[in-house]
């Protein structure tokens, strides 16, 4: 069954560092999406991305954060400085249709850890 | 700003035993979806509520929606360990295409023998 993949599963850096967050969605789905949650709480829209262009965005997605398809399979987030505050996992989620059928389906998580 | 809220957020039952979990949301969206998590896993799609009166089924648990009043339910039957869980409601936050998800805080589920 098709399935949505996060590269790495856990990293760890600096504040103030750049991290790259990297997806790969299910391949026929159009829509792609990032999520966080913070350990122990809810989970919190990012952004949406859709023919090559954001779709819409939280007032989390501020100017550190970024999202590019670099190919045809790869969806990434990239955060320029991290901050403490941006330690949380960070879901990755395709769909396929949009529209009034809306099913997201969520990959395994990369844990953002900052020091 | 879209609130979705759940109760109860922790609830702690019995095998065997009957319970209901309660989403309310404060939009007039007609799209309501349940998620299950593990802990330290990622969030699997249990149910797609796409009208008002939609009843869906799955095994020991069914969802219903009423979009009148806003409210989605998740009802456990005959609950086994299985189902300890934590489960998410979620509603689209703007009604068009690639719309992001709002979500409640979960309600950890915990059934003991």
């Amino acid at each position: 069954e098709p399935e949505v993949t996060q590269t790495p599963s856990h990293q760890v850096t600096q504040m103030g560092q750049e991290v790259i967050l990297r997806c790969v969605p299910i391949s026929n789905h159009l829509y792609f999406y990032w999520y966080r949650q913070i350990l122990g709480q809810k989970v919190e829209f990012l952004v949406s991305f859709y023919n090559n262009e954001i779709s819409e965005k939280s007032e989390i997605f501020d100017d550190q954060f970024s999202v590019e398809r670099p190919d045809g399979s790869n969806f990434t987030l990239k955060i320029r400085s991290t901050k403490l505050e941006d330690s949380a996992m960070y879901f990755c989620a395709s769909s396929g249709l949009g529209g009034r059928y809306n099913e997201q389906f969520f990959g395994p998580g990369t844990r953002l850890t900052v020091l | 700003e879209l609130k979705v809220e759940q109760n109860p957020l922790f609830l702690s039952m019995q095998e065997g035993k009957n319970y209901t979990i309660y989403c309310n949301y404060s939009t007039t969206s007609d799209r309501l979806y349940w998620y299950r998590q593990d802990p330290g896993k990622s969030l699997e799609s249990l149910f797609v509520l796409l009208s008002n009166g939609a009843v869906k089924q799955e095994g020991r648990l069914m969802a219903s929606l009423d979009t009148k009043a806003r409210l989605s339910t998740l009802h456990i039957t005959a609950a086994v360990h299985d189902l300890s869980a934590t489960y998410f409601c979620a509603v689209d936050r703007a009604g068009g295409g690639a719309d992001g998800l709002t979500f409640g805080k979960g309600t950890h589920l915990i059934i003991q023998p």
